[in-house]
């Protein structure tokens, strides 16, 4: 059965470092999301694309995250400089088409620590 | 899209059916009701959606009712393996399409 697969499953890194995650969403997939899930709570979105533009990155923090899809099908999402607060699982799912009647499929995710 | 509002946690004896409410009084008619659940460490799976009429599938069975206010989530012979947390999610179709996770419902199946 195709996944959505995400690099690297951990990630432990120090305040104001860079770190970068990588998800390749289930192939044919137009749509892809980045979430992020502090513990306890249910996941956040970051930013939502379709092929290769973004459709929504109204909750990203833009001074310190980006998110690219160069060529509409994998995608990287960068933090720098990372903060003590940025400690979270990343999770990034895909779905077939932008609409209501697809629903989405969801990596195993990114636990970051930033110490 | 509209709030949804469900217990923070429920317990289900194993083999019993589970039955975990979500209240959406404010859905619009243009927004579906979907179910999520995750597993510990684990990312969100999708169960079921539906928008007005009550669906059924392999996992479980989205009971609506009829005012589109509040709808059940029905697992019919719960296991340890659903032992989890569940998301119910009002979304709207579009370009605005996306799923907005409240904080859930964390089921514990109990042997």
């Amino acid at each position: 059965e195709a996944e959505v697969a995400q690099s690297p499953r951990y990630k432990i890194t120090e305040k104001s470092q860079a770190v970068a995650f990588w998800c390749d969403p289930i192939s044919g997939h137009a749509t892809l999301y980045w979430y992020r899930q502090i513990l306890g709570q249910g996941p956040e979105l970051l930013v939502q694309f379709q092929d290769e533009s973004v459709v929504d990155d109204s909750q990203l923090p833009k001074d310190r995250f980006s998110a690219e899809r160069l060529k509409g099908v994998d995608s990287t999402l960068k933090i720098q400089p990372a903060e003590l607060g940025d400690s979270a699982m990343y999770l990034c799912a895909s779905s077939f088409s932008l609409g209501v009647r697809t629903e989405a499929f969801f990596g195993q995710g990114t636990r970051l620590t930033v110490v | 899209d509209a709030k949804t509002t469900q217990p923070p946690s429920m317990d289900c004896a194993e083999g019993r059916a589970a039955n975990l409410p979500c209240n959406h009084s404010t859905i619009s008619g243009n927004e579906y009701v979907y179910w999520y659940r995750q597993i510990h460490s684990q990312g969100p799976q999708y169960i079921i959606h539906g928008l007005k009429n009550n669906e059924t599938n392999e996992m479980a069975s989205l009971i609506i009712t009829e005012d589109r206010k509040s709808s059940t989530l029905i697992l019919p012979h719960a296991t340890l393996r659903d032992t989890a947390v569940y998301y119910c999610i009002a979304a709207t179709g579009g370009s605005n399409y996306k799923l907005t996770f409240g904080k859930g419902t964390l089921l514990t199946v109990n042997p």
